[in-house]
């Protein structure tokens, strides 16, 4: 059974980088036809998607969120995918999830646990 | 504010029906593009609900189910039970910005 685990640091300085990283198990991040996904959910607020990351390294991402803010990469190797937010404000405050997609416009199935990321001084 | 629109709030007695609409336009839900909803539990991650429109995954009770029509998607509840009460949310895919996966702003159903 696939299982995607977030984990990250859970406080991050306005003005600095965001790096989480989505460990999968079960099964591999190199699995052609599908994307690996971020959403955020800020405290009761709605989702939001990130971007996603095809298996073979193709990036898409939100144009609602500066993308030169946001960059999603894989690690084949660790079978990760990783997502890196820059220049964070407290606005980026949020529970961060990973999913898995078979195409764009599919739906997300299954999602990580989520790990809450806080911006503050 | 979303791209998709969902009502805030629903509530139903047990034992009933209850819909949310999920509101789209021509660049996503009316363009032909599916709806997909999830079930939030309070403090959890959404859990998969409905896919393609009408679609339940193995294990999701047929108390649950979709519908599209034009721009506009619906998920029902019949039999309402008080584990029911969550957020749930729609998703699509909407064309008009490149490659943007689009999420209702959810619903807060409340069992009274």
């Amino acid at each position: 059974q696939l299982q995607l685990q977030e984990s990250g640091p859970g406080l991050v300085k306005p003005s600095e980088t965001l790096s989480l990283t989505c460990t999968v198990s079960g099964g591999s991040i190199s699995s052609r036809s599908y994307y690996w996904g971020w959403i955020r959910q800020p405290p009761g607020k709605g989702l939001e998607w990130i971007g996603s990351i095809y298996y073979s390294g193709s990036t898409y991402y939100n144009p609602s969120l500066k993308s030169r803010r946001v960059t999603i990469s894989v690690d084949t190797s660790k079978n990760q995918v990783s997502l890196k937010l820059n220049s964070v404000t407290a606005a980026d405050t949020a529970v961060y999830y990973c999913a898995r997609h078979r195409e764009l416009w599919n739906w997300f199935d299954p999602w990580g646990q989520g790990t809450l990321a806080t911006v503050s001084s | 504010q979303s791209v998709l629109t969902q009502p805030p709030s629903v509530s139903g007695a047990p034992g009933q029906r209850v819909t949310i609409s999920c509101t789209g336009s021509s660049s996503n839900i009316g363009a032909g593009y599916d709806v997909h909803w999830y079930q939030q539990l309070p403090g959890t991650a959404p859990k998969l609900l409905i896919y393609g429109n009408s679609n339940r995954p193995s294990g999701v009770p047929d108390r649950f189910s979709g519908s599209k029509s034009g721009t506009s998607a619906s998920l029902a509840i019949t039999g309402l039970q008080a584990e029911d009460e969550a957020d749930y949310y729609c998703q699509s895919y909407d064309s008009s910005l490149s490659a943007n996966v689009v999420f209702g702003g959810g619903t807060k159903m409340t069992v009274l």
